[in-house]
């Protein structure tokens, strides 16, 4: 069974407005972590934003945050003002609380931004 | 740089044949994490060693080996490599105790 899924088709976005990347996921471990990466086309994995299960503030870093509705297990990215730069691949994973840190990662959203 | 070096960056090889690829982790990471990256499959975990010994197993073939050395660095062998085997490898790394990890480059593979 999939536990992440991104199903939105490859989006294009205006250079300085925001995007929501969405991710739903499954899982019947309460305790569990989720992060984004961004794969640009030189190939490289980049770790933009992680979650925790417990948190109780969602998750920010920079230009990047983190909507997180435990109830729905929906962990969507929000790009605010939108550079050339972030044109690129991404993904979303969840780490299960089996003590061994392996992510389970989605198919992945394109994002293209346009001047 | 991320830290994580992974080499070669691209291998062309053909049908049968068998390669080695090099992770070297960040600084005072003990864990090791290899991942392959194809079309139809997606991002899928293969394998995690940590301080040596092989700590869990994904979805990886029995013609992939991997080991992690007393150094820390790993390989990850392929071997009767056929066409559907071309994809990028990544490795991870990360400390214990830190969810999430950092990734290498990545060695993308073509197998002719």
């Amino acid at each position: 069974a999939q536990k992440i899924t991104q199903t939105q088709p490859g989006m294009f976005v205006q250079e300085k407005e925001a995007v929501t990347l969405d991710c739903t996921y499954d899982t019947s471990d309460p305790s569990y972590g989720l992060f984004w990466y961004k794969q640009p086309s030189s190939g490289e994995m980049i770790f933009l934003i992680y979650q925790g299960s417990y948190d109780q503030q969602n998750a920010t870093e920079g230009r990047y945050s983190l909507n997180f509705q435990k109830a729905r297990k929906s962990a969507n990215l929000v790009i605010s003002a939108s550079q050339l730069g972030d044109s690129a691949m991404y993904f979303c994973a969840m780490r299960e609380g089996d003590g061994n840190n392996r992510l389970a990662f989605g198919k992945g959203n394109q994002v293209v931004v346009i001047p | 740089d991320s830290g994580v070096t992974q080499t070669p960056k691209h291998l062309i090889t053909a049908t049968g044949q068998r390669v080695t690829l090099r992770c070297s982790p960040r600084s005072g990471d003990l864990s090791v994490y290899w991942y392959q990256q194809s079309l139809d499959q997606g991002l899928q975990f293969l394998i995690q060693y940590y301080n040596g010994e092989e700590r869990a197993k994904g979805n990886i073939l029995e013609r992939f080996s991997a080991q992690q050395f007393p150094d820390l660095h790993s390989e990850l062998n392929l071997s009767s490599l056929e066409l559907g085997d071309s994809a990028l490898y990544f490795c991870a790394s990360s400390v214990p105790g830190v969810y999430g990890y950092t990734f290498g480059s990545g060695t993308r593979l073509t197998v002719v």
